[in-house]
């Protein structure tokens, strides 16, 4: 009964491959969301999406895209894989993007780019 | 633009004693605030929010917060800590008046260490 669940929860890879990290969330929340947690912990949302829609849209390398197959699933995948794209990605979600509710997150996958 | 500032990279308080962890943010409009919790190797966990109403809010595990509006302040409190309260803590802010595509900045961190 996990709420907020990602896979894989590590992953290494070489630089210029491509690879995907899976974020599903059973709270029946219509917002998700993609953070990227550097080596110093410091934490930057990267997207968001709402009811499937493209909400938010960092500045983020368009080597990165995401998809939200449906309100309850919110994918990220990583083209051309650089070393500087080593990281905790985190995902999250929450009942309605413009309300006041807290964010619930995923347990993080950590990408190490060798 | 809206911010976060978390001055102190690092708390130490001895279990038992009080500890407070400091928030500072800056938005445009009125702010939504929330404090999350992260233990190691793990995603972060929410404590609690301030949206409108009272200034002191209180949260999971004990934790409260205190918003005040003129030194745009939203310092997070425990009366006595315990060592399993030692994680990285955030402060994050949103500006209630940008609707649905308003995002949630967070500060850099603050690890609480709690010793015997």
């Amino acid at each position: 009964d996990t709420a907020v669940s990602q896979t894989p929860k590590y992953l290494v890879t070489q630089m210029g491959n491509d690879k995907s990290i899976k974020c599903e969330q059973n709270l029946g929340h219509d917002t998700m969301y993609w953070y990227k947690q550097d080596s110093k912990k410091f934490l930057k949302i990267m997207f968001s999406y709402n009811n499937k829609e493209l909400i938010i849209n960092e500045t983020v390398p368009n080597r990165f895209s995401p998809k939200s197959p449906d309100k309850a699933h919110l994918n990220l995948h990583i083209n051309s894989l650089e070393l500087g794209d080593s990281a905790v990605y985190f995902c999250a979600s929450s009942l309605t993007s413009g309300a006041p509710y807290e964010q619930y997150f995923g347990p993080g996958t950590r990408l190490t780019v060798t | 633009a809206q911010s976060v500032a978390q001055p102190e990279d690092q708390v130490n308080v001895a279990e038992g004693n009080p500890l407070t962890v400091k928030c500072t943010y800056s938005v445009s409009g009125n702010p939504y605030l929330f404090w999350y919790v992260q233990y190691p190797n793990r995603g972060l966990q929410f404590l609690l929010k301030y949206i409108t109403g009272d200034n002191l809010v209180k949260g999971s595990y004990g934790f409260e917060a205190e918003f005040n509006k003129s030194q745009t302040s939203f310092h997070l409190k425990k009366p006595s800590a315990l060592v399993s309260d030692s994680a990285l803590y955030f402060c994050a802010v949103r500006d209630a008046e940008t609707g649905t595509a308003s995002k949630l900045t967070f500060g850099t961190g603050t690890r609480l260490q709690v010793t015997l």
